[in-house]
C-alpha cells in the first residue's frame, strides 16, 4: 500500500536559520510527490512537485526538495527561514504517478522564532 | 481570477441534522475533489468528479455522505443524519485535468454538537 510519513509533527527554527522538514514515502510504483503549505484559515497552496524529471525540485518562496529513490525520501528544505514561513506543511504522494488520488501526510507544523 | 470558493466557511449543527456544503471550482476546471481534514490530521480523499460524474467515490465513509455536480461546475457535499464524528474541515479542490495541480479552497469547518 502506498503511504507517506512525515517524521516530525512540529519543527521550531530561528529566523534566518535553515529549515528541514522530513518526508518518507512507501510505494511500489514511481510516484509523483508534492509539498503543500497551509497557513491558518487559508487554503492549501502548492509549494513544489516532483514528477520524475529532475530529482532536485525548486519551488516557491525559496523552498526546494530532493527526491532520493534509494532512501524513499522527499525532504523539504530552505536555506534561511522567514517569519512568514510559519505554517503547516504537508507531504503528498500521488500513486501511480500522475493520477488524481493524492495521499497526504499528517503534516509538520513549522514555528519560526524571532 | 477567483480561486476555489467554499460556503459556508463555518457550519455548526446538531447531531442528526442534514448539512450541505458547497464548492465553486475555478472556471474551466473539469476535475473536482472533496477531502476531509480532521483535527491534527492530513486531508483524506472523499470523492473525485470528472465533469458531472463521480469517477471515484471510494473515500466516502458511509452512505450518509453523498456528493453531486449536476452541471459539471458547482458541487455540493451532502451529509445526512450528522454525527459528532463528522466534525472536520471539508476541503474542495479543482484542477484543469485529472493529473494537474490541485487548487484548494479554504474549506468549510463543520461542527456537530
Amino acid at each position: 500500500a502506498q503511504s507517506v510519513t512525515q517524521l516530525d509533527s512540529h519543527v521550531s527554527v530561528s529566523e534566518g536559520t535553515p529549515v528541514l522538514l522530513r518526508c518518507n514515502y512507501s510505494s511500489s510504483y514511481s510516484p509523483s510527490l508534492f509539498w503543500y503549505v497551509q497557513h491558518p484559515n487559508k487554503g492549501l497552496q502548492l509549494l513544489l512537485k516532483y514528477t520524475s524529471a529532475a530529482t532536485l525540485v525548486k519551488g516557491i518562496n525559496g523552498f526546494e526538495a530532493e527526491f532520493k529513490k534509494s532512501e524513499t525520501s522527499f525532504h523539504l528544505t530552505k536555506p534561511s527561514a522567514h517569519m512568514s514561513d510559519a505554517a503547516e506543511y504537508f507531504c503528498v504522494v500521488s500513486l501511480p504517478s500522475g493520477t488524481y488520488k493524492y495521499i497526504f501526510g499528517t503534516g509538520t507544523r513549522l514555528k519560526v522564532l524571532a | 481570477g477567483a480561486g476555489v470558493s467554499q460556503t459556508p466557511s463555518n457550519k455548526v449543527t446538531e447531531k442528526g441534522k442534514y448539512v450541505e456544503l458547497r464548492c465553486d471550482p475555478i472556471s474551466g476546471h473539469t476535475a473536482l475533489y472533496w477531502y476531509r481534514q480532521s483535527l491534527g490530521q492530513g486531508p483524506e480523499f472523499l470523492i473525485y468528479f470528472q465533469g458531472t460524474g463521480a469517477a471515484d467515490d471510494s473515500g466516502l465513509p458511509n452512505d450518509r455522505f453523498f456528493a453531486v455536480r449536476p452541471e459539471g461546475s458547482v458541487s455540493t457535499l451532502k451529509i445526512q443524519r450528522t454525527e459528532r464524528g463528522d466534525s472536520a474541515v471539508y476541503l474542495c479542490a479543482s484542477s484543469y485535468t485529472s493529473t494537474g495541480e490541485l487548487f484548494f479552497g479554504e474549506g468549510s469547518r463543520l461542527t456537530v454538537l
